[in-house]
Formats: structure tokens, sequence, C-alpha cells
């Protein structure tokens, strides 16, 4: 089944410590991308990745570091993480940007 | 800065009803898609849309792209309890980044 697979589902951390949400799709897949979902301020994007190798800051990328060393795979990394990044983040990827697109099922993390 | 305005933010109505949501852009767009999430869960795909004047259907859902490539709407036929989520936009303007639109929450009341 042609999927976006996201893990952890749910994370509860503290104020600090590293963390690494996982993003791996089975579509061959060139193009990644993380968003970030808030209340009132909808999706708003991370990072996205072109191909393996290149990636881009989206509007939001402060706090957050990605790597694409495999087509595959697009880990969002979070060194320190904050309070003020408790959200819900997706993982999507597609041919090209935007264009059928395909959503991981989200990963809810809360900073305390 | 938000590139893409939906509204309503929110909309209640009866099952049966036909409804309308709307999205504007603030400048041309290259593709617009309409999404539909169920809360909590992942986006799901429902249409893209590339050509002014655009118009596609699928099932009751029929979308529109007006012709200056600025706006589009999203229309329900006798809505349904399955229908209820929240209906994101989302444009391609360059073909690397992509912006969504804050969303519109539809409730359907049996």
């Amino acid at each position: 089944e042609a999927q976006v697979t996201q893990n952890p589902r749910y994370l509860i951390t503290v104020t600090g410590k590293k963390l690494t949400v996982t993003c791996s799709q089975n579509m061959n897949h060139e193009y990644m991308s993380w968003y970030r979902q808030d209340p009132g301020l909808g999706l708003r994007q991370i990072y996205y990745s072109m191909n393996v190798e290149v990636t881009d800051k989206g509007d939001v990328p402060e706090g957050y570091k990605v790597s694409r060393k495999e087509k595959r795979n697009f880990p969002l990394i979070l060194e320190s993480p904050s309070p003020n990044q408790t959200s819900l983040y997706f993982c999507a990827s597609s041919w090209t940007g935007g264009y059928g697109y395909t959503f991981g099922s989200g990963t809810r993390l809360t900073v305390v | 800065s938000q590139e893409l305005e939906q509204s309503p933010q929110s909309l209640i109505v009866q099952e049966g009803k036909n409804l309308t949501i709307n999205c504007t852009s603030s400048k041309t767009l290259y593709g617009l898609y309409w999404y539909k999430q169920k809360y909590g869960e992942g986006l799901i795909f429902l249409m893209m849309l590339q050509k002014g004047g655009e118009e596609k259907s699928h099932e009751k859902i029929t979308a529109k792209l007006d012709e200056k490539k600025q706006q589009s709407s999203l229309h329900i036929t006798a809505s349904q309890p399955s229908h209820a989520g929240i209906y994101l936009c989302g444009a391609d303007y360059t073909g690397n980044q992509f912006y969504f639109g804050t969303g519109t929450s539809l409730t359907v009341i049996p």
C-alpha cells in the first residue's frame, strides 16, 4: 500500500531533550515536506526537499533540522525542543510540490 | 503572511443542505488543490485545478477555479455527516513551495 509513515504518533517530551520524528514513503516520490498545524494558523511548511541531499527552508524553519540522505526518508529533528513547538506535525510526499500530496497520519508533539 | 484566505472559518449545516467554501489567493496560482482532513488525522487529496475556468467533480463535491486563477470554490451538494471535517485549499505558486489556507471546519447535523 502506498503510504507515508510517521513515527511516533504521539510524543510528550521535556524542554531541551533532543528528539527525532521519522518519516518514510514507499512511492519513490522525489518531493518531501514537513508541516506543523496549529489552531488558527493552519498548516505551515517547516522544510521541504526536492530530492536527495536537497533541502530548503519553508516558512517556519527555526528550531528544526532535516536531512535527506535517502529518497524514502526525511526525518525531522528538534535539537532543543521548546514548548512553542508543541503542535501537530505532518510529513508529506509527492512527485512535485503539492500535486497528489500524500500525507502521513501526523505526530502530536507536546513539549513541557 | 497568509497567501491563501479561506472562508468561512467554520460552517454548521443541516444534513441535505448545499454549501460552498471559498479560497482566495493573493497572487496567480500555478495549481490549486483541495484536501479534506478528519480531526487530528492526515489530509486526503480531493482535487486539483490548474486551468482558468476549470471545474471538477467527485461524487457530490464540485470545485471550480476562476478565469484569473486567483479564486476557487468548493461546493458540496446534499451534505451528509460523512462530509464533516476540515477542508483546506492548497496552492502551488512556484513548484517548490506549497501553501495551505487556514481551513474551513464543516459540521453536518443529522
